[in-house]
């Protein structure tokens, strides 16, 4: 059982690059969720999905689209790269009444 | 989002007792979540309290006061690998809202 797989782990952007975080999920679960963290920092969330074809925007939600086309996937798009958007980024997914399961981690930064 | 605090850092020694608080606001409460997460590393659960009382895990217990927008997490016999931050997350709706983290470090 995969639980949430992110891709790629790791990653190096130029300022104004584009890039898509990959996020899959085989529990069936119809929550999926996009959360960033700083270094020393919690978590801040970016996207959620509560089912396929319904996304809504988090807390920190500028620069970033998402996408929920099937009940696993859950892509997390930035178009154009800011030294800002330098973080780690992590995608989950929960079922109903269940606690988050994460992903690995993209830690991503831009130059 | 909601306001949740914890304490930054805490100090404790192996084979100790370590209580971690967390603070929230109590509207919209829909679940308290505490995790674990090493450097470095994705958050993994640990315990979650929907309603009040102590709920016990091994090693590890979390007490929740609605009334009061309190919990936390109890460690019991510390080990060194227990030194780790713990988020406390707050579920409201279907979101999940985090606090800063609190970073424990074991001494031996």
């Amino acid at each position: 059982n995969a639980g949430v797989t992110q891709t790629p782990k790791f990653r190096i952007l130029k300022i104004g690059q584009s890039m898509t975080l990959q996020c899959a999920q085989d529990m069936n679960h119809n929550y999926m969720y996009w959360y960033r963290q700083d270094p020393g920092m919690g978590l801040k969330l970016i996207y959620y999905s509560v089912g396929a074809g319904i996304t809504d925007k988090g807390e920190v939600p500028n620069g970033y689209n998402v996408s929920r086309s099937t009940t696993e996937d859950f892509p997390l798009r930035l178009e154009l790269a800011a030294p800002s958007q330098t973080s780690v980024y992590f995608c989950a997914s929960s079922g109903a009444g269940s606690p988050l399961h994460f992903g690995n981690g993209t830690r991503l930064t831009v130059t | 989002g909601q306001n949740i605090d914890q304490p930054t850092e805490m100090t404790a020694t192996e084979g100790a007792i370590v209580q971690i608080n967390c603070t929230y606001q109590t509207s919209g409460f829909n679940g308290l979540f505490w995790y674990q997460q090493h450097a470095g590393e994705a958050p993994t659960f640990l315990s979650y309290n929907v309603l009040d009382g102590l709920e016990e895990k091994g090693r590890f217990s979390s007490f929740l006061s609605r009334s009061k927008g309190y919990s936390y997490l109890l460690l019991k016999e510390l080990q060194m690998k227990d030194s780790a931050s713990y988020l406390c997350a707050q579920r409201e709706g279907q979101n999940f809202v985090f606090g800063p983290g609190t970073r424990l470090s074991v001494l031996p």
